[in-house]
């Protein structure tokens, strides 16, 4: 079956722009989870989702930084007024309830 | 807060050794803890998933085992091979839901 996608793949983006990043899970998984990896550094929790729900919104940087997510389905992650530091790779991963994660491939963004 | 520690950072073994990655984990209340491996500009694979009810598990020429006493995980790789060079990261799922910790992760070599 289909795995987790995301879209798009690569994002360059002006700094103050806003961006939109989207992930579509396996079809059937209930937890679906954002994380961020720096150039050269480990990865971020941002935030994750049970259904449409997002118990915990702590990983979150900033309040520049929001996620939703609809139909117990596809989430999308955005960044407003988006800064340097923001570049990074944004990964996002599905599961079953709270069981094995599979990951997408990745959005990298870039803001210059 | 949990942390989670790989070491070695990096390891270089010539084709055919069996090795040992270690993964350490400072909160033992934790739900699973879950092994992947990442090339070089790719997303996550997923390799082993241990329940924290379980003390090990095995995938070809994977096994991971977990002592949450000590709060350990290794991953055992046997006859490695160089298409195992990869970086390899755990992570210990939290028991209030959702948020994973992943160490930042060791970068396996196999020579040849």
């Amino acid at each position: 079956g289909a795995g987790v996608s995301q879209s798009p793949s690569n994002k360059v983006t002006e700094k103050g722009k806003d961006v939109e990043l989207r992930c579509d899970p396996i079809s059937g998984h209930t937890a679906l989870y954002w994380y961020r990896q720096s150039l050269g550094q480990g990865l971020e929790f941002l935030i994750y989702f049970q259904g449409n729900s997002a118990p915990d919104k702590s990983g979150l940087p900033s309040d520049r930084f929001s996620a939703e997510r609809t139909g117990g389905s596809v989430s999308t992650l955005t960044i407003q007024r988006t800064q340097q530091e923001d570049s990074a790779v944004y990964l996002c991963a599905s599961s079953l309830s709270w069981g094995e994660q599979y990951f997408g491939p990745g959005t990298r963004l870039t803001v210059t | 807060k949990q942390e989670v520690t790989q070491i070695p950072a990096a390891l270089s073994v010539p084709e055919g050794e069996n090795l040992v990655l270690n993964c350490s984990f400072t909160d033992s209340a934790i739900y699973n803890l879950q092994w992947f491996r990442q090339d070089p500009g790719k997303g996550l694979t997923s390799l082993l998933l241990i329940q924290s009810s379980q003390r090990e598990q095995t995938s070809g020429r994977l096994n991971a085992s977990l002592d949450k006493s000590s709060g350990r995980s290794t991953l055992y790789i046997a006859a490695s091979q160089p298409g195992d060079s990869a970086t390899y990261l755990c992570a210990a799922g939290n028991t209030n839901a959702g948020k994973s910790t992943f160490g930042d992760g060791t970068t396996l070599t196999v020579k040849p």
